[in-house]
């Protein structure tokens, strides 16, 4: 898979949307773009993926570069519970196996 | 409904013993992987398991090995105990039987296993 950049840490003010950003310039063509946070003492939990088009759900939102170098995951709204690590992963499709390669990832610090 | 669980949370043994890390999947779940993570880093790929069959093994010594039973709960084995070793060791089951690079995994809370 493809290797990624984040950068090493962050904060963010709680109640006040926050911006990810995920370097990916060697991405392929048919690589998704996974972004997965692991909150203090528990597993990596998934919070949102997207191949080309910007992407919501009810965590997050992926705006994905046009050129899909770059990507950037939003939280519209920081909260407390936000503050975590998060990995901005990517997967190519074909035979093989599922697994997910990550970095060292974004620590994000909330402030109350 | 359940997520994925695992057994036990936390485990203390010495250096030469083996140990034994338990995985269930989320109901459904045929696809079990295990990842290893080191205080400071992010998890590390170990195995996977697809319908009780080996699928991929990361950069790990033979030391390791893992199984998948029947009703598609897994076991992790080390042998031979190193403090290297001591990590949070995670199990993560996915629903999507092919590899279409948009699966996703869900993680269990991890084993913490302690190498004195």
């Amino acid at each position: 898979d493809a290797k990624t950049t984040q950068p090493n840490s962050m904060e963010s003010n709680e109640e006040e949307p926050v911006h990810l950003p995920c370097n990916h310039s060697t991405i392929s063509g048919t690589d998704y773009i996974h972004w997965y946070r692991q909150l203090p003492s528990q597993g990596p939990e998934y919070v949102i993926h997207g191949l080309t088009s910007n992407v919501n759900n009810r965590m997050a939102s992926l705006a994905i570069a046009e050129d899909r170098k770059s990507s950037t995951l939003i939280l519209h709204r920081a909260t407390l519970r936000d503050a975590a690590v998060y990995y901005c992963i990517l997967r190519a499709p074909g035979a093989g196996s599922y697994q997910l390669t990550f970095g060292k990832g974004t620590k994000l610090s909330v402030i109350p | 409904d359940a997520g994925v669980t695992q057994s036990p949370t936390h485990l203390i043994k010495t250096r030469g013993q083996q140990v034994t890390l338990r995985c269930s999947p989320i109901s459904g779940h045929k696809s079990v992987s295990w990842y290893q993570q080191v205080l400071g880093q992010g998890p590390q790929f170990i195995f996977q398991y697809y319908e009780k069959e080996e699928r991929g093994r990361g950069n790990f010594p033979d030391r390791f090995s893992a199984r998948q039973f029947p009703n598609y709960s897994s076991e992790l084995n080390v042998n031979a105990l190193l403090l290297g070793d001591s990590a949070l060791y995670l199990c993560a089951s996915s629903p999507i039987t092919f590899n279409s690079g948009s699966e996703t995994q869900y993680f269990g809370p991890g084993t913490r296993l302690l190498v004195l």
